[in-house]
């Protein structure tokens, strides 16, 4: 079964950087992944695409300090200089023939 | 400017039906594989229907049997039909755009449909 999971919560300090996990379930570590960021009261937003290989493809107007990077079965999202505005919600997501699946989401606050 | 708009939400009671409409533009609508996403009040995303450039349809196990989605390519448009709706139905519902394999790069702002009695 496709599954994705992430930690429920993370905090950074402002202007620091924070790593984000993503961890696809057994026998699916060459699935790529989306991160999409959703700030309070607003609809989601897709940031980039992160692919088995590390490689990854923002999405456009996403500000360089966003970045992607895999390890095995884990997806990551970096986000670097941390600012107030990053505050939110951030799902992983992930897909196959007929099948979308989102993780349960990261609540990232920045102190 | 790509776009997507959704509407036709509202307070309806259980066992009852409504039917969800998104309409698209900046875009050849025809070409995607579009999504239906609900988010209950406090809770994350969760995916509930697709439906291919080819019509193809495939749904969610909470929602399969009572909701139908389709699409309208002169319209520009599409649609989930939601019958026998539950509380746990509650929440609000995005249209999004399926691109690249599977990534939804475009999300509509959601629509709310609250199912109480």
């Amino acid at each position: 079964q496709l599954v994705l999971t992430q930690p429920p919560s993370a905090s950074a300090s402002l202007g620091a950087s924070v790593k984000l996990t993503c961890t696809l379930s057994s026998g699916h570590s060459s699935y790529a992944i989306a991160w999409h960021q959703q700030r309070p009261e607003q609809g989601p937003r897709k940031l980039m695409r992160v692919n088995s290989d590390g490689s990854h493809r923002k999405g456009d107007g996403i500000p360089d300090r966003f970045s992607g990077s895999s390890s095995g079965a884990d997806r990551y999202l970096t986000i670097s200089s941390l600012q107030s505005e990053d505050e939110g919600d951030y799902y992983c997501q992930t897909w196959g023939t007929g099948i979308r699946v989102f993780g349960g989401g990261t609540r990232l606050t920045v102190l | 400017e790509v776009q997507l708009v959704e509407s036709g939400g509202s307070f309806v009671q259980p066992g009852g039906s409504l039917r969800l409409s998104c309409v698209a533009s900046g875009f050849s609508f025809s070409s995607y594989e579009m999504n239906w996403v609900r988010q209950a009040p406090g809770k994350g995303l969760d995916w509930v229907s697709l439906i291919t450039s080819g019509s193809t349809k495939y749904y969610a196990d909470s929602v399969k049997g009572r909701f139908t989605i389709s699409r309208d390519n002169g319209k520009n448009s599409l649609y989930l039909q939601m019958n026998s709706l539950r509380a746990e139905d509650t929440a609000l519902y995005y249209c999004a755009r399926d691109h690249d394999g599977g990534v939804f790069d475009i999300w509509g702002q959601g629509i709310m449909v609250t199912v109480s009695s």
